[in-house]
């Protein structure tokens, strides 16, 4: 089975920080998503990245950076945090072309 | 708790019951469509997928139309069981980096 790790479960940081979500995937995926999913907005995609180096924006990508220096590894920062980045962070791999992306348990990050 | 599944419509059914949750897709583009099925405090998990070449797949105890004409999708659960209540979402791919558009999600309860 695929197994998409997400560092953390749960987060809670101070307004202005800079914060790391990290994911890992096992399966030697080419692709790797990160989402933001609030209640009734689903889920919505802030970068994905289809190798190593390579990234693309979203739909919301405002606030977000990403970084993928290893193909197993995709990790999403916020640079300078806001209360509005409260949310479930999920991030998702799949193979290349039209395949399927598997999530990892979510990160819910909350930003005081 | 999970708070994913506020102000999503609700399908209710009897355990045993056959369940039809149902999705309506917005890319005449798409040709390639996933169910996923989302329990509290989990990430989305794959469930089925079909491509546009088909209208119908079979899985275990599910099964997926999709109606190209009128751009609608929908899951058949067989013999629903207390198992099967989660969060459920339709997702399609328009093509590209196999970047997927989600649907707003379904929550279904299975009553005893």
């Amino acid at each position: 089975d695929v197994k998409v790790t997400q560092s953390s479960r749960y987060l809670v940081k101070r307004t202005g920080e800079k914060v790391f979500l990290e994911c890992v995937q096992d399966m030697d995926h080419e692709n790797m998503f990160w989402y933001r999913q609030d209640p009734g907005l689903g889920l919505r995609l802030i970068y994905f990245s289809y190798d190593v180096k390579m990234k693309e924006k979203g739909d919301i990508p405002e606030g977000y950076s990403v970084s993928r220096e290893k193909k197993e590894r995709f990790s999403l920062i916020l640079e300078s945090a806001s209360t509005n980045q409260t949310s479930m962070y999920l991030c998702a791999s799949s193979l290349e072309g039209q395949q399927p992306q598997h999530f990892g348990d979510g990160t819910r990050l909350s930003i005081l | 708790g999970e708070s994913v599944g506020l102000h999503l419509p609700t399908l209710s059914v009897q355990e045993g019951d056959n369940s039809i949750i149902n999705c309506a897709y917005s890319n005449s583009a798409s040709d390639y469509f996933i169910w996923y099925k989302q329990e509290s405090g989990k990430g989305p998990q794959f469930i089925i997928d079909i491509r546009s070449n088909m209208d119908k797949r079979q899985g275990q105890r599910v099964t997926v139309l999709l109606n190209k004409t009128v751009k609608h999708l929908s899951l058949q659960i067989a013999a629903t069981q207390p198992g099967d209540s989660a969060v459920y979402f339709c997702a399609e791919n328009p093509g590209g980096y196999n970047k997927l558009i989600f649907g707003a999600g379904t929550r279904l309860a299975v009553h005893p």
